[in-house]
């Protein structure tokens, strides 16, 4: 059962388009949700994180929009340009489980940006 | 800083064989985790380790083993490999493992198995 759940799959988006990615969570103890960006061949990578006490968060041209009442999270690219094709990654973290707090993944979006 | 570092990058088992694939990091990070990637399936957590001398199972643990003898190196092995096991192979490591620590990922091992 996937706890954290992703969509698309797979998303085309125009340069210069909107890319949105969607989270959905049932777990309410999840209180730290990050998304990791991966390019081909290479790990993932810290993009950007958020808390559920802010609904927002901003950085240059990626935004997180929180809904906690809808338990949904989505991962807002503007403006989005040819190397921003990655796959992403969300995912979310358990305040309860003490030092066995891990991250629990979705199963990813591969963003393919055309120029 | 090297960060988080993997050896092999590629190898090529037949079903049977054993390996042993080594993740070093430079960060003086406790947390270390072992993932595989597989199309479609996103990251599965394989082994984990809460500092030196410690390691844990994760989602996935069947088929592997792990040893965290040094802070700074986390191995993981496969006694007996098998096809189900070609994958790509990740290593990462954290500060801590309050959650929000940010997780530090090499750059894979991609593993096939015949």
């Amino acid at each position: 059962q996937q706890q954290v759940k992703q969509s698309p799959q797979s998303l085309i988006v125009q340069k210069g388009g909107i890319s949105i990615i969607n989270c959905a969570y049932e777990n309410t103890a999840f209180d730290y949700f990050p998304w990791y960006q991966q390019f081909p061949g290479k790990g993932p990578a810290l993009l950007i994180a958020i808390r559920p006490d802010v609904s927002e968060k901003k950085e240059g041209r990626f935004t997180i929009s929180f809904n906690k009442s809808a338990k949904q999270f989505s991962l807002h690219i503007m403006d989005s340009q040819p190397g921003d094709s990655a796959t992403y990654f969300c995912a979310a973290s358990n305040r309860y489980a003490g030092n066995n707090r891990k991250l629990i993944w979705g199963l990813g979006t591969s963003l393919a940006v055309n120029p | 800083n090297a960060g988080v570092t993997q050896t092999p990058k590629f190898r090529v088992l037949k079903t049977g064989q054993s390996m042993t694939l080594l993740c070093a990091q430079d960060m003086n990070h406790e947390y270390m985790y072992w993932y595989r990637q597989d199309p479609g399936m996103g990251l599965r957590l394989i082994h984990y380790s809460v500092g030196e001398g410690t390691t844990a199972k994760g989602e996935v643990p069947d088929g592997y083993n792990v040893s965290r003898l040094k802070k700074q190196n986390f191995l993981l092995g496969l006694e007996s490999a098998a096809p189900s096991q070609t994958s790509v192979y990740f290593c990462a490591s954290s500060y801590g493992g309050k959650g929000t620590d940010t997780q530090y990922f090499g750059p894979g091992t991609r593993l096939t198995v015949l």
